[in-house]
């Protein structure tokens, strides 16, 4: 079985410029996150997808960063514009359910971004 | 604001060591999972505790869940340099709005 798909695995702009990240999950998995990893740390959910609808994107930056999920397989993160402290790994987890029992999230290998 | 404290958040051991984890937070989990991040990759799931006082063995990784569900240990024998990574805890918080709930991470470095 294929794992979490993300593409570019690195990108390097400057501030103010523009950036989209693409994932496509696992088949079949109905969820969908975004994370914003810092070097070091703990991922911080951005958004959370059941199919094609948002479920949590409390921790969304929405003046700068945007993500959908049209046809409620693969995804598109966007950071537009970026500032210095947007650099970090952005992880796509997906998992089977919604709510999955017991919180098992599949998550492919992520994007380095990095903000000059 | 629920939170997951980890402890040692950097640990740098010889190989053929033994260390201990820790996952300790004041709220109650309907379950929690140790995961494990090698760079430049995403998190890879160990596994998942569910019932309090329970203990899971992964070759030489012992997870345990603490009673009240509120805390867990995760302990390596023997480490190894292929140990080495991120491990991150995240719960799982009980009732209705069910959200993950992750940890910083302990950064271990196994030398040989």
């Amino acid at each position: 079985e294929a794992g979490v798909a993300q593409s570019p695995r690195y990108k390097i702009i400057e501030k103010r410029q523009s950036v989209a990240f693409w994932c496509n999950p696992i088949s079949g998995h109905a969820t969908l996150y975004w994370y914003q990893q810092i070097l070091g740390q703990g991922p911080k959910l951005l958004i959370q997808f059941q199919n094609n609808g948002v479920v949590d994107d409390s921790q969304l930056p929405k003046d700068r960063f945007s993500a959908e999920r049209l046809k409620g397989v693969d995804s598109t993160l966007k950071i537009q514009p970026a500032k210095l402290e947007d650099s970090a790994v952005y992880l796509c987890a997906s998992s089977p359910t919604f709510l999955p029992l017991q919180g098992e999230q599949f998550f492919g290998p992520g994007t380095r971004l990095t903000v000059l | 604001t629920q939170l997951l404290e980890q402890s040692p958040q950097f640990l740098s051991i010889q190989e053929g060591e033994n260390l201990t984890v820790y996952c300790n937070s004041s709220s109650v989990f309907s379950s929690l999972q140790w995961y494990r991040q090698e760079p430049g990759e995403g998190p890879v799931l160990l596994v998942t505790v569910v019932t309090g006082g329970e203990v899971k063995k992964l070759k030489r990784l012992t997870f345990q869940f603490g009673d009240a569900r509120k805390d867990s240990s995760l302990h390596i024998t023997a480490a190894q340099p292929g140990d080495t990574g991120l491990y991150l805890c995240a719960g799982l918080n009980a009732g209705n709005n069910r959200k993950l709930i992750w940890g910083l991470g302990t950064s271990l470095a196994v030398n040989p």
